[in-house]
């Protein structure tokens, strides 16, 4: 079975800075989806970014950016200019070619003012 | 609907009380899954739901769990004589076919077993 491990329990960055959110799965397939989602105190979990393994380009959205290293199977998320409103928990999760989903344990982002 | 709609959004119960939790999800979204999630901790899968193929029922806990789920609609997760170990937040996600495809999840289910 697949499994994903987030080693950060918690992480804090000052407003405006960068953080980075690491995330390692372990997987035999070659063709698989990696995404990371936030959950804010609300509980709703909302996708932050995605990426397909059989791209080598990182995704990045907005202010949101991965660095996918297929061979290593890391995928860490880093968080530019960083907000108040990232303040949340952050979950890697990695989806097979059968539609399971597997998430890691979470990393719980603070942001100082 | 918008989205995914759970109900109820909370709900407190006795030890050894059945519950039964609700999921609506997108129309149109036939992957279905269920996730539990601890105080603190990070998601559990209890079930998964494709179509009218049989559910992979493999993260159930124990038999006290159970899920059905009518075609592409609706979804109930019953579990049956609570523990207290029970309590946590059910969430429900939903998804199309589509590998690349993500989860639209609910705003989940706060269980508390007293």
């Amino acid at each position: 079975a697949q499994t994903v491990t987030q080693s950060q329990p918690e992480m804090s960055v000052q407003e405006a800075e960068t953080v980075t959110l690491s995330c390692t799965y372990d997987t035999s397939e070659s063709d698989y989806y990696l995404f990371w989602y936030k959950q804010p105190p609300s509980r709703q979990m909302i996708l932050v970014i995605r990426q397909e393994a059989y791209k080598q380009q990182n995704a990045t959205e907005n202010r949101f950016s991965v660095n996918f290293q297929k061979a290593a199977k890391s995928f860490s998320l880093k968080i530019s200019d960083s907000q108040l409103g990232d303040a949340a928990m952050y979950f890697c999760a990695y989806r097979n070619t059968g539609n399971q989903f597997y998430f890691g344990t979470g990393t719980s982002l603070t942001v100082i003012p | 609907g918008a989205g995914v709609s759970q109900s109820p959004s909370n709900k407190v119960t006795e030890k050894g009380k059945d519950v039964e939790l609700r999921c609506d999800p997108i129309s149109g979204h036939t992957a279905l899954y269920w996730y539990r999630q601890r105080l603190g901790q990070g998601l559990e899968f209890l079930i998964y739901f494709q179509g009218n193929s049989a559910p992979d029922k493999s993260g159930l806990p124990s038999d006290r769990f159970s899920a059905e789920r009518t075609g592409e609609s609706v979804s109930t997760l019953t579990i049956q004589r609570t523990q207290q170990e029970d309590s946590a937040v059910y969430l429900c996600a939903s998804s199309l076919r589509q590998a690349n495809e993500k989860l639209f999840f609910g705003s989940g289910t706060q269980l508390s077993v007293l």
